[in-house]
């Protein structure tokens, strides 16, 4: 299995650019995320997601959005690229976060370091 | 708010054993998760305690009390390829999980 997919693995892009990072999981996970990891900072969650057609913000969303069409996708869209968002950004992904598997640790990408200049 | 505090930087010498401490306050407990990080790669799953006490697996144990809001990873016989970040993370009432900054582990020969 490839479990955690994530293209590009590196991007740069000029201020007001946008673009769409891709995540694909063939775990058959229900729950999956996108978190950003700044230095000196812990993950940060942006956007997650419980199942297909389910899509919730998390801690830092402004600048970006999300869509779960199916199980196995969850792509992130900068709509409009700003320096702030210079950071290396991750796809996780769970069977879920009931109290039923509570234990289940994340999976995550192998990340994308985004540069905007 | 939700806090959850590490030391940024702890450096050991191999074949030792090191302790790597973590406390937090959430609005809530679901369960702790310590995570290795080595650099430009992603985390990876070490461990998860929900009960008090201390769970062992291999080289690393990990050890909860819920009542202080205490947790440490502790690596024994250190090896230079244990040279990471480790990053503690809490699930709250909510089910989402809370990180740490992490811990910086510098393994000197």
């Amino acid at each position: 299995n490839a479990g955690v997919t994530q293209t590009p693995k590196f991007q740069v892009l000029k201020t007001g650019q946008s673009m769409t990072l891709q995540c694909a999981q063939d775990m058959n996970h229900e729950y999956m995320s996108w978190y950003r990891q700044d230095p000196g900072m812990g993950l940060r969650l942006i956007h997650y997601s419980v199942g297909a057609g389910i899509t919730d913000q998390g801690e830092v969303p402004n600048g970006y959005n999300v869509s779960r069409s199916t199980t196995e996708d969850f792509p992130l869209r900068l709509l409009s690229a700003a320096p702030s968002q210079t950071s290396v950004y991750f796809c996780a992904s769970s069977p879920g976060t009931t109290e039923i598997i509570t234990s289940s640790p994340l999976h995550f990408g192998n990340g994308t370091r985004l540069t905007v200049t | 708010g939700q806090n959850i505090d590490q030391p940024t930087e702890m450096t050991a010498t191999e074949g030792a054993i090191v302790q790597i401490n973590c406390t937090y306050q959430t609005s809530g407990f679901n369960g702790l998760f310590w995570y290795q990080q080595h650099a430009g790669e992603a985390p990876t799953f070490l461990s998860y305690n929900v009960l008090d006490g201390l769970e062992e697996k291999g080289r690393f144990s990990s050890f909860l009390s819920r009542s202080k809001g205490y947790s440490y990873l502790l690596l024994k016989e250190l090896q230079m390829k244990d040279s990471a970040s480790y990053l503690c993370a809490v699930r709250d009432s909510n089910y989402q999980l809370i990180w740490g900054a992490g811990t910086k582990l510098i393994i000197k020969p």
